[in-house]
C-alpha cells in the first residue's frame, strides 16, 4: 500500500523559513517523479513544484520561483520541500504526491504551513 | 498564466448524469493528453479518479468517465450517487512542463 507522511508544518512569520518533509513507503520511490501541491484555506488546488526520478529535472509554478527548492532523498525515500522568503499568500496545506504520467497518482494527508506575524 | 476554467457548481438529482467542463487554452489542455481528475471531499486529500483524459485508476468506478475536445476537457458522472457530491478539479500539463489545476467545481447532489 502506497503511503505519503507529509510533516514539518507550523507557524511561521512572514520573511523566514521552512522545510517540509514527505516520508514515502509501499512502492520504488526511485522510480517515480514527485510532487508537491497547496491549498489555501476555503480555496483550490495549486501545483507547486515537481521532481524527476534522480532529481535532474524540477519545476515550479511562477509563484514560488526563486523562494522554494525541491528535493528528494532516494536513499531515505523522502521528498522534501524547502520554503524561504515565506508569505501571507503561503498559507495553505501542502500535500505530497506521486506522479503517474503528469497526473498525481497517490497523496498524503497533507500539512499545513501557516505564516502570519 | 491562469487556472483551467471549471464552472463553479453542477447539481444533479440520483441516477441522473453530469458534466464538468474544465476549459484551458493550446497551451495546456488542447496540447497534450495529459488531463486529469481529482475528486476532493471536505477535509479529505484528493483521489484520482481519471487520467490521460480518459483513463481510470484501478478501484474507481466506471461511472466516471472522461473526454476532450478542443482545449475543453469534460468528465461525466453517471447514475449520480449521495457519494459522489464533493470539489472535483481538473488539471493539464502545460507547454512549459508544468501542471496547472483547474478552478474547482462543487457537485451537488439533490
Amino acid at each position: 500500500e502506497v503511503q505519503l507522511v507529509e510533516s514539518g508544518g507550523g507557524l511561521v512569520q512572514p520573511g523566514g523559513s521552512l522545510r517540509l518533509s514527505c516520508a514515502a513507503s509501499g512502492f520504488t520511490f526511485s522510480s517515480y517523479w514527485m510532487s508537491w501541491v497547496r491549498q489555501a484555506p476555503g480555496k483550490g488546488l495549486e501545483w507547486v513544484a515537481n521532481i524527476k526520478q534522480d532529481g535532474s529535472e524540477k519545476y515550479y509554478v511562477d509563484s514560488v520561483k526563486g523562494r522554494f527548492t525541491i528535493s528528494r532523498d532516494n536513499a531515505k525515500n523522502s521528498l522534501y520541500l524547502q520554503m524561504n522568503s515565506l508569505r501571507a499568500e503561503d498559507t495553505a496545506v501542502y500535500y505530497c504526491a506521486r506522479d503517474l504520467d503528469t497526473a498525481m497518482a497517490d497523496w498524503g494527508q497533507g500539512t499545513l504551513v501557516t505564516v502570519s506575524s | 498564466q491562469s487556472a483551467l476554467t471549471q464552472p463553479a457548481s453542477v447539481s444533479g438529482s440520483p441516477g441522473q448524469s453530469i458534466t464538468i467542463s474544465c476549459t484551458g487554452t493550446s497551451s495546456d489542455v488542447g496540447g497534450y493528453n495529459y488531463v486529469s481528475w481529482y475528486q476532493q471531499h471536505p477535509g479529505k486529500a484528493p483521489k484520482l479518479m481519471i487520467y490521460e483524459v480518459s483513463n481510470r485508476p484501478s478501484g474507481v468506478s466506471n461511472r466516471f468517465s472522461g473526454s476532450k475536445s478542443g482545449n475543453t476537457a469534460s468528465l461525466t458522472i453517471s447514475g449520480l450517487q449521495a457519494e459522489d457530491e464533493a470539489d472535483y478539479y481538473c488539471s493539464s500539463y502545460t507547454s512549459s512542463s508544468t501542471l496547472f489545476f483547474g478552478t474547482g467545481t462543487k457537485v451537488t447532489v439533490l
